[in-house]
Formats: structure tokens, sequence, C-alpha cells
């Protein structure tokens, strides 16, 4: 069902920058849908880390930031930390659809 | 505190019909929409679908269509997701979320942004 792709996994060392990319089409992202990204720590339910874009909600840490571009949008973590180790999603909207992506691994070395 | 509470694990019978709640506290339940999201073993995040307690208008993911039933009752603050007759590929842990938006749809600005914490739905003879 995933129309946006993900890749599988990134790793960085503690402090270093890590960017997921998230690539949809010309029906989603690239129609100007807002994306969101979500954050899912093992056993939890996931958690909204960017909306619209580029936006944090209330007490998510400033070293996360979204951005968009054409058909693709990316997450990136600067000052990575040991508690960021988890599985990150992003969604968004086309054809009368909500989608996620294909989510992406992030292991702190 | 604004939360969502999902109703506990389930262990059915392929064939048996089954329930699963999701309740708001600590906000206008009848003013925001609530989407269900599929996690099955293993693996992403699935869109099911969405309703508005409000007035109960309700919007399904093509891939979940005829599949499975969305309510709500706006009266004690509950959303609801079921099946008729469940199998082996339904076993998975199930989402409720919130969205804000109106009656004439989701505001798709704002992502998902409280979550339940989830139901583990396991289909097993």
């Amino acid at each position: 069902q995933s129309v946006l792709t993900q890749p599988p996994s990134v790793s960085g060392a503690p402090g270093q920058r890590v960017t997921i990319a998230c690539t949809g089409t010309s029906s989603n992202i690239g129609a100007g849908a807002a994306v969101h990204w979500y954050q899912q720590l093992p056993g939890t339910a996931p958690k909204l880390l960017i909306y619209g874009d580029t936006n944090r909600p209330s007490g998510i840490p400033d070293r996360f930031s979204g951005s968009k571009s054409g058909t693709s949008a990316s997450l990136t973590i600067t000052g990575l930390q040991a508690e960021d180790e988890a599985d990150y999603y992003c969604q968004s909207y086309g054809s009368k659809l909500e989608v996620f992506g294909t989510g992406t691994k992030v292991t702190v070395l | 505190e604004v939360q969502l509470v999902q109703s506990g694990a389930e262990v059915k019978k392929p064939g048996e019909s089954l329930k699963i709640s999701c309740k708001g506290s600590g906000y206008s339940f009848g003013t925001y929409w609530i989407e269900w999201v599929r996690q099955m073993p293993g693996k992403g995040l699935e869109w099911m679908g969405l309703i508005y307690p409000g007035d109960s208008d309700t919007r399904y993911s093509p891939s979940f269509q005829g599949q499975v039933t969305l309510s709500a009752d706006k009266s004690i603050s509950t959303a609801y997701l079921q099946w008729s007759s469940l199998k082996a590929a339904d076993t998975a842990t199930y989402y409720c979320a919130r969205r804000p938006g109106s009656g004439t749809g989701p505001h798709h600005f704002f992502g998902m942004d409280v979550w339940g914490q989830g139901t583990t739905v396991i289909v097993s003879s």
C-alpha cells in the first residue's frame, strides 16, 4: 500500500547528522500535500515528530527538522543521540488517501 | 491530559467477530477525526481509514473497504474498529490516532498528533 519510499536503514555515530529521504509522486508530495514524520521507539506507538513539512509539535527537540522539495521530503536529525534509535515514517496525502512511507530504521553506532 | 486509550489485547479464532475500542479524554472528542492504522508483525504502518465522531462521516482505504467497519459513539467519547469474520492475516497491532479537522474533512496540514497505545489482535486456530 505504501507509495512513499524511504531507505530501509540509516546509521550514524552520536553527535553526527543523519538525513532520511521520503520520495513520493506528483499525486501526493508533488501536488503540495503536507508531509509529516513519526518516530516509533521499539514496542511503542508512533509519535508525531514533524507536521506540515517543517513544524515541530511542542516538546520535540530542535535537533529534528523537516524539509520538502518537489516530490520528496527529508527528516534531518542533527546531533544524533542514543535515544534517537527508532523507526521513522513519513506520511502524506493524495488521491483521497493517507499514505505512509516504507519506514527507516535509524541505528546509533 | 489529552489521551486515547485503547482496549486490551485479543486472541481470536478465524471466523470470529471482534470490536476494539479507542476512548478519548482531555479534549472535545466530537471535533477531531479518529484515524486507524494497522501494523503487521515486523512491518510498517498502513492507513485503514478515519471517522469524524461528530457526525460519523467515515472514509476507508480501498485496501480495507469492506473488510472492517469504523464507528463512533460521541456520547462516550469512543471510536470502534470491528471485524465480522477475522482471518489469520488480520493478526497485527492496531492504533487509533487523532487528527485535527472539521465536519468537512481532516486538516491534512496537521499530522496525527495523539496516538493510542495500540491493540494487538492475534487470530489463530
